[in-house]
């Protein structure tokens, strides 16, 4: 299946730092990319579909100038946590569809842990 | 609104058959996802339904039924690396997916 990476995997920050979390694309090109959260023992939680080119959709209740989503390249997409606090602490994780938008399958990035103190 | 219902948590024992089961209510409808999640990985695929009736992909098989809104997960011969949050998700009439919170399985020896 197609490989998407995400880096880093694991990242300790204080509070008010800026944390990037990158997903790449390694073998196709995603022109639409997904960020999603993920708190403990809970399902995932889009924060935002991520479009090259142009600007991201964001989820109601998600801020856009906290959670700054950039896709500058087909694969390549990248979520900075801007002044980040302890409750951003969570697990980030992106995933990218093969394909149109109905063929269905979604390929994960391997997740981003953020603890943030 | 839309919803996706499947049980918090299930127990099975290695060698055995079980079954997971996922009701959904979505804004149309274009697909039924089967994911599985190991403790602080990231999911990864296992099904897709769209159509009525029963996929079987090796030990892992997903049943769909459009009218009933309902889908489950069956997975025979159990192993322990079974172990894992299995996770359904509808994708609704924008291409969106919505998902549940997750089946949590544990296998017993």
């Amino acid at each position: 299946g197609a490989v998407v990476s995400q880096h880093p995997s694991w990242v300790i920050c204080k509070s008010g730092t800026s944390v990037k979390i990158e997903c790449r694309s390694l073998d196709f090109q995603a022109t639409t990319m997904f960020w999603y959260r993920q708190f403990p023992k809970q399902s995932l939680m889009l924060m935002a579909t991520s479009n090259e080119g142009s600007k991201a959709t964001y989820e109601q209740g998600v801020e856009k100038d906290k959670f700054l989503i950039n896709h500058a390249s087909l694969t390549l997409s990248t979520l900075t946590v801007t002044s980040a606090h302890p409750e951003d602490s969570s697990f980030y994780i992106c995933s990218a569809r093969v394909g149109g938008r109905d063929t269905g399958e979604l390929f994960f990035g391997e997740g981003s842990r953020l603890t943030v103190l | 609104g839309q919803n996706i219902d499947q049980p918090t948590e299930m127990t099975a024992t290695e060698g055995a058959i079980v079954q997971i089961n996922c009701t959904y209510q979505t804004s149309g409808f274009n697909g039924l996802f089967w994911y599985q999640q190991h403790a602080g990985e990231a999911p990864t695929f296992l099904s897709y339904n769209v159509l009525d009736g029963l996929e079987e992909k090796g030990r892992f098989s997903s049943f769909l039924s459009r009218s009933k809104g309902y889908s489950y997960l069956l997975l025979k011969e159990l192993q322990m690396k079974d172990s894992a949050s299995y996770l359904c998700a509808a994708m609704d009439s924008n291409y969106q997916l919505i998902w549940g919170a997750g089946t949590k399985l544990i296998i017993k020896p």
